[in-house]
């Protein structure tokens, strides 16, 4: 079945570049997604990117995609505090469905 | 943000009791989903539908039942309150299958005494 996995928490320091991963099992995912989700908030799209890509740009974001191991990344470049969220990896499934991580929880220090 | 609005946003029930989220869209999308959000979990797919009438279960379907008779609205039921449904709901929606976004709604958090 469908399936993704991320780590939990990340730790960085303000200004530096911080870099969430993400694997999925489905291999007919069309689309991967990466929220955001700001305390007390519902989640909102920061970025995705469609299978057939290896990469794409927004940004300070950057999204990498490795369809081969299934591996998903985001990153983001000079974080700042207002960065501080928990970011959700997401896939659409083959079956219209969209399959969450349990989400990173990205904290920043000064 | 999207037209998506849920209601209640704030509920606590006692155990064994029915409970009904709603979920209300001014976009004409066609897919909706129902997530739940626990810690260390993520979202979990309760129900979607992929139209009036069409639903299927997702990942963590047992205890609740949901029923979409109109296009804007998609309802969620919890027949018998546990306290393991004690959680925060989303609900979602999706113009398309397969090459759009999902937009959220606020959530509802749902206590369960």
């Amino acid at each position: 079945g469908e399936d993704v996995e991320q780590s939990l928490f990340l730790s960085v320091r303000e200004g530096d570049s911080s870099v969430i991963n993400c694997t999925y099992t489905d291999s007919s995912s069309t689309y991967l997604y990466w929220y955001k989700q700001e305390p007390g908030a519902g989640l909102q799209l920061l970025t995705y990117i469609f299978s057939n890509m290896d990469m794409k740009q927004d940004q300070r974001l950057t999204v990498l995609l490795n369809k081969k191991d299934k591996h998903l990344s985001l990153r983001i470049a000079d974080t700042q505090t207002g960065d501080s969220a928990i970011y959700f990896c997401a896939e659409r499934s083959s079956a219209s469905k969209i399959i969450f991580g349990s989400g990173t929880r990205l904290s920043i220090r000064p | 943000d999207a037209g998506i609005t849920q209601s209640p946003r704030h509920k606590v029930t006692e155990t064994g009791t029915p409970v009904t989220l709603r979920c209300h869209q001014t976009e004409n999308h066609r897919y909706m989903y129902w997530y739940r959000q626990d810690p260390g979990h993520g979202l979990r797919l309760i129900h979607y539908s992929y139209g009036v009438k069409d639903t299927d279960k997702g990942e963590v379907s047992d205890g609740y039942s949901v029923s979409r008779s109109k296009t804007e609205d998609f309802l969620l039921t919890l027949e018998s309150a546990t306290s393991s449904q004690t959680s925060v709901y989303f609900c979602a929606i999706s113009e398309s299958g397969g090459d759009t976004e999902a937009f959220f709604g606020q959530g509802t958090r749902l206590t369960v005494v």
